[in-house]
């Protein structure tokens, strides 16, 4: 298997711009996980899907952040408008079960001038 | 809630020799796993190694061994013989199996190995 795949690797935006990150999980795993890393607050948990549905968004920090599952293979983080304090590594997660290893992406590094 | 804390930002640790990275957290929950994640310089996250809550015995995996104190809800990691590819940002993390289960990091810490 290829692993957690994210897209894009990389991005460049200016404020006030639409972001879409995009995750692909690993087949078969029915958890997936969407993390924020920066120096300040280390890695937050955003928001946690089972089997493609929302079950903690609790972390998503406001509602310029929306996060969708539409099926098992594929899910999206979107942050509308930006702003620079968005700037951060965006990693997906995704374990074939609660309480097991989680595999992550690659991450994204976004950027927001 | 579930809380994780790494309260060490960084260590250094000579090639060869052994160095211990603590972590506490703080839960209400019974049953829940303990995983122990190495982020290098490439930015990947690797599971290290993982401890189930109701498991006394330490797991241990190569170099890599836990002290696993549920009592005082501690979790360190022991890296021996400590080698340059061990350089690396590690995170502690915790995940229950109560209602709100989800998988939280502490803040990490960054360990250099000295040739």
């Amino acid at each position: 298997d290829a692993g957690v795949i994210q897209s894009p690797r990389h991005e460049v935006t200016e404020m006030g711009q639409e972001v879409t990150l995009r995750c692909k999980p690993i087949s078969g795993h029915n958890s997936l996980f969407w993390y924020r890393q920066t120096m300040m607050r280390g890695l937050e948990l955003l928001i946690y899907f089972n089997n493609n549905v929302p079950i903690d968004d609790s972390g998503m920090p406001e509602d310029r952040f929306s996060a969708k599952m539409p099926n098992a293979s594929f899910s999206t983080l979107k942050i509308q408008p930006s702003e620079p304090r968005d700037s951060a590594v965006y990693f997906c997660a995704s374990s074939l079960a609660a309480l097991s290893e989680a595999f992550f992406g690659q991450g994204t590094r976004l950027t927001v001038v | 809630a579930q809380t994780v804390t790494q309260s060490q930002p960084e260590m250094s640790v000579q090639e060869a020799e052994t160095v211990t990275l603590s972590c506490t957290y703080d839960t209400s929950e019974s049953n829940y796993y303990l995983f122990w994640y190495k982020q290098p310089p490439s930015r990947q996250m690797i599971l290290v190694i993982r401890q189930e809550a109701y498991k006394q015995q330490n797991a241990t995996e190569n170099r890599f061994s836990v002290n696993f104190q549920k009592a005082a809800k501690s979790f360190s990691l022991k890296i021996s013989d400590s080698q340059l590819g061990d350089t690396a940002m590690y995170f502690c993390a915790f995940w229950s199996t109560g209602a709100n289960s989800k998988l939280t990091f502490g803040k990490g810490i960054t360990l250099s190995v000295r040739p």
